[in-house]
């Protein structure tokens, strides 16, 4: 079984000031995590993915993740926030390989409030 | 430009009708998938297709349906036995092949059930 938890259901930053969302994960496999953004009624767009090639990840936009293993984390940041990043963003694990319903468990979402 | 296109943006049915949300690819992708969005609840699987002409229930299956008759395309039925059908509801895909790849999201279909 796997499950993902994003431990804030909202996030409020000034613009210019750093960004983190938080995510941690449990899974019985090694996983595959995502961050996903949503802009208002709007599809999800893949920010950036772990494949186990680097702990750190760089996404879009300056986004990056770091996955630690020993927390079970893949905190999402961002150096200095833009008033376009206002949005909800889901983390996502991939903890079986492949088969059934893709093996995708998503987080509830964390909405990101820029403040001017 | 290839992607996932979904129709029509807004829906509005009277209860007890059924209505087809539409869902196309050109991402040449096997599989597809429907999931619906509450406030609040992220993202829920209705319904999973990793081939033509099969297709697998998801977690909240019930009161909807699904075909697959062409790779393209993915239609959702939300059928009048579908208790709480008002929601935005995503259409994605995914090229299945190893262990790394992602889902494409669709913009999204939000019902009104009245």
């Amino acid at each position: 079984a796997q499950s993902v938890t994003q431990l804030d259901s909202h996030v409020s930053v000034s613009e210019g000031t750093p960004v983190l969302l938080r995510c941690n994960y449990s899974s019985s496999y090694s996983p595959s995590l995502f961050w996903y953004v949503q802009h208002p009624n709007k599809g999800l767009q893949l920010l950036l993915k772990y494949t186990s090639a680097a702990t750190l990840v760089k996404g879009i936009n300056g986004f990056e993740a770091e996955f630690k293993k020993s927390e079970t984390s893949f905190h999402l940041t961002k150096p200095s926030a833009h008033m376009s990043d206002a949005a909800e963003y889901f983390c996502v694990v991939r903890g079986s390989p492949g088969g059934g319903a893709d093996g995708l468990t998503f987080g509830k979402g964390t909405h990101l409030i820029i403040q001017p | 430009d290839g992607g996932i296109t979904q129709s029509p943006k807004y829906l509005f049915r009277k209860e007890g009708q059924n209505v087809t949300l539409s869902c196309e690819q050109n991402l040449n992708h096997d599989a597809m998938y429907w999931y619906r969005q509450d406030p609040g609840q992220g993202l829920r699987l209705i319904y999973y297709s990793q081939i033509v002409n099969d297709f697998q229930k998801g977690d909240i299956a019930e009161g909807y349906s699904v075909s697959r008759e062409k790779k393209e395309s993915f239609p959702l039925t939300v059928t009048s036995a579908q208790k709480n059908p008002t929601a935005f509801y995503l259409c994605a895909s995914s090229n299945n092949r190893g262990l790394i790849y992602e889902q494409y999201f669709g913009p999204g279909t939000r019902l009104t059930v009245t």
